[in-house]
C-alpha cells in the first residue's frame, strides 16, 4: 500500500477483555514504531522494531501491554484484560531504516467500555 | 503570532502573517529534533528536523531554531496560509536510542484566519 496502513480503525471494547491491533508498515520499512496519543496530546513512545526483532519496549505502560513482529513486517501490539485508562489513538509509523524518517498510519481509536 | 507552546496550546494568525511555535525540551543530551504537523483525524507528519550541531536549519516556509543553553526549538512559518492550520508538535530523540525513538511535547494549535 501507499502508506502505513492500521487496521481496525476503530474498536470499542469491554472493560477485562483482550485486544488486537495491526500495523501494516510501508513495504520494505525495516523500522516500525508503536505510539499511543490521548485525546490533546503528543504522541507517547511505546515500542521500536528493527525487522522482526524488539529493539525497545521501555515505553509499554505495564505487562499486560505487548507487540510482536514475526516476519519482520506486519506487527500486533496486543492488551490483555483492557482497562478504561487504555482507551486513546494507537499509532504505528515504520521507516526504511532505523534513523530515517518515520511515517505515521491513521491510527486505531480504542475505547474500553 | 506567537505562542510559548506548553503554557499557550493554542495560536491564532491572520492568513499572510508569520508565525512563531515555541517548544521547551527537557534532556539537555538529546540531539535530534522534528517537527511534526497533525491535521484533524490524521496522523503526525514530518515538516523539518533539526540535528544538536545546527542552530538553524530552513525548509519551504518554515525555519527551526534550536537554542541548546535554554533547551528552546522553535518553528517560524512564514507567509501562514489556510492550510497550515494543524496541531504542531517538537518532539526530541531520546537519549541513546538505537532508532527513531521520539519524546512528543504536548503540542500547539495553529489556527489561521483567512
Amino acid at each position: 500500500g501507499a502508506g502505513v496502513s492500521q487496521s481496525p480503525r476503530y474498536k470499542v471494547t469491554k472493560r477485562g477483555q483482550d485486544v488486537a491491533l495491526r500495523c501494516d508498515p510501508i513495504s520494505g520499512h525495516v523500522s516500525l514504531y508503536w505510539y499511543r496519543q490521548a485525546l490533546g496530546q503528543g504522541p507517547e513512545f511505546l515500542t521500536y522494531f528493527n525487522y522482526e526483532a524488539q529493539q525497545d519496549k521501555s515505553g509499554l505502560p505495564n505487562d499486560r501491554f505487548s507487540a510482536e513482529r514475526p516476519e519482520g513486517s506486519i506487527s500486533t501490539l496486543t492488551i490483555q484484560r483492557t482497562e478504561q485508562r487504555d482507551s486513546a489513538m494507537y499509532r504505528c509509523a515504520s521507516s526504511p531504516t532505523h534513523q530515517e524518517e518515520a511515517f505515521f498510519g491513521q491510527g486505531t481509536r480504542l475505547t474500553v467500555v | 503570532g506567537e505562542s510559548v507552546g506548553l503554557h499557550l496550546p493554542t495560536l491564532s494568525v491572520q492568513e499572510g502573517d508569520n508565525s512563531i511555535i515555541n517548544c521547551a525540551y527537557s534532556n539537555s543530551a538529546s540531539d535530534y529534533f522534528i517537527w511534526y504537523k497533525q491535521e484533524s483525524g490524521k496522523g503526525p507528519q514530518f515538516i523539518i528536523d533539526i540535528r544538536s550541531n545546527m542552530d538553524k536549519r530552513q525548509g519551504q516556509r518554515v525555519t527551526v531554531l534550536l537554542n541548546k543553553t535554554v533547551k528552546h526549538l522553535s518553528l517560524q512559518i512564514a507567509a501562514t496560509q489556510p492550510g497550515d492550520s494543524a496541531v504542531y508538535f517538537c518532539a526530541e530523540k531520546k537519549p541513546k536510542a538505537t532508532g527513531n525513538q521520539f519524546y512528543f511535547g504536548t503540542g500547539t494549535s495553529l489556527t489561521v484566519i483567512p
